[in-house]
């Protein structure tokens, strides 16, 4: 089946700094990709979707200028977590869709786990 | 190779069947296995389950986990329109989530 890698696997960082996590199709191409923030008894919640060469589409409540996301290529999206804080911390987790037309076509990366001192 | 494979990836079924999800996994440090349902973009959490031979129940959706065999079902009983949707499996290891590709579940009136 198609693979997604997430970069970096687990991450810690002091409050104030940015940090950037990579979201990667590895054996196709995705136009369109999205990232969730997983809380507190396992719930996921949907971010944004990422589509590849125009902006991202954010979800009601997510801020843009702090959760920058990048689709520069038809393989890679990234997320900035920008002047990260404490109440950051989560799990980050990206998929990828393959085909626009089923969800069954999407395929989840491994999670990032952020943790903010 | 760590991995979890969800069977059968699509499913038809009519109003008042009850079908049964599986979900075996091969995932090393397992911590636990966790049931979604996808019907848009983000799957809603159904179960979490980490010990063997304990039923989970929320209405008609239940499932349970064998860590002897390396697998879990999700069980629905008496199925309806409104139980179309995705299901997928996910184990999280070591600091890593596995998902599977999903069940595909199409339930017909």
């Amino acid at each position: 089946g198609a693979v997604v890698s997430q970069h970096p696997s687990w991450v810690i960082c002091k409050s104030g700094t940015s940090v950037k996590i990579e979201c990667r199709s590895l054996d196709f191409q995705a136009t369109t990709m999205f990232w969730y923030r997983q809380f507190p008894k396992q719930s996921l919640m949907l971010m944004a979707t990422s589509n590849e060469g125009s902006k991202a589409t954010y979800e009601q409540g997510v801020e843009k200028d702090k959760f920058l996301i990048n689709h520069a290529s038809l393989t890679l999206s990234t997320l900035t977590v920008t002047s990260a804080h404490p109440e950051d911390s989560s799990f980050y987790i990206c998929s990828a869709l393959a085909d626009r037309e089923s969800y069954n076509e999407q395929f989840f990366g491994p999670g990032t786990r952020l943790t903010v001192l | 190779e760590d991995k979890v494979v969800q069977s059968p990836l699509s499913l038809v079924v009519h109003e008042g069947d009850t079908v049964t999800l599986n979900c075996s996994y091969e995932v090393t440090n397992f911590r636990s296995l966790l049931w979604y349902k996808q019907e848009k973009k983000a799957p809603t959490f159904l179960f979490m389950l980490t010990s063997s031979g304990i039923e989970k129940k929320s209405g008609r959706l239940s499932s349970i986990l064998d860590k002897k065999e390396l697998f879990s079902i999700l069980n629905i009983t008496a199925t309806q329109t409104g139980d179309s949707a995705v299901y997928l499996c996910a184990v999280f290891g070591f600091n890593k989530f596995y998902f599977g590709s999903g069940t595909k579940l199409n339930v017909k009136p």
